[in-house]
């Protein structure tokens, strides 16, 4: 059964880089038909998709943060890792990582809902 | 983006009762080319991750009970839960998965009347 963990630090400087990874557990990040994405949750509010990459490094983010995000994979270690710079309060968040399964038909790519998620690692952007 | 609208913003129903919650999206979900609606919908009780329970806007995720259904397609999608018990409550958001960035509705705070 696969598990997703993410880790990193709870408290980053404004302006600074947050860096999270996600591990995963289970099974192989390279293995199968499968995105892995990251998604964000400020305190009482809703869920922000923040990008997704692929076992062979693509990757799609949201424009809304495109400038400032980079999400890398590292197959070696079953990992996938989420930077964001130049951080500001409004970054202060709930940290959740995901897997979602994607295929091929006819139609092209299909992707599908994030199935499994971590429990999510809260990051609060503070002097 | 798409954006996703969700009605109501709160629900209260008594236990054993039907509830419903609307999703609203700017634009279609359907893909035409295999009638298959990219919209999912997800339960977040607190302090724990959101957890699939639709997917294909009707497809109910292996586990979920089949008390929860969605319907719908293109634009305008449900959520139904058939009998509410009290672990239903939660927060419920839909998201679309149709188009990037995926975006998610503002989410239903779903309550014990």
């Amino acid at each position: 059964q696969v598990q997703l963990q993410e880790s990193g630090p709870g408290l980053v400087k404004p302006s600074q880089t947050l860096s999270l990874t996600c591990t995963v557990s289970g099974g192989s990040i390279s293995s199968g038909n499968y995105y892995w994405s990251w998604i964000r949750q400020p305190a009482g509010k809703g869920l922000e998709w923040i990008g997704r990459i692929y076992s062979s490094g693509s990757t799609n983010y949201n424009p809304s943060l495109k400038s400032r995000v980079t999400i890398s994979v590292d197959t070696s270690n079953n990992q996938f890792s989420l930077n964001l710079n130049s951080v500001t309060a409004a970054d202060t968040a709930v940290y959740y990582c995901g897997r979602a399964a994607y295929f091929y038909d006819s139609g092209g790519f299909n992707p599908l809902a994030i199935d499994i998620w971590g429990q999510g690692t809260k990051v609060t952007v503070s002097s | 983006d798409i954006v996703l609208t969700q009605s109501p913003d709160s629900l209260a129903v008594s236990l054993g009762e039907r509830a419903t919650i609307n999703c609203k999206s700017s634009e279609t979900v359907l893909y035409s080319s295999n009638n298959k609606n990219y919209l999912a919908w997800y339960q977040q009780k607190p302090g724990q991750p959101p957890k699939l329970l639709i997917y294909w806007a009707s497809a109910r995720e292996s586990g979920v009970p089949d008390r929860f259904s969605g319907s719908g397609s293109g634009t305008d999608f449900t959520l139904t839960i058939s009998s509410l018990q009290a672990e239903d409550v939660a927060v419920y958001y839909c998201q679309q998965y149709y188009k990037t960035p995926y975006t998610f509705g503002q989410g239903t705070k779903l309550e014990i009347k």
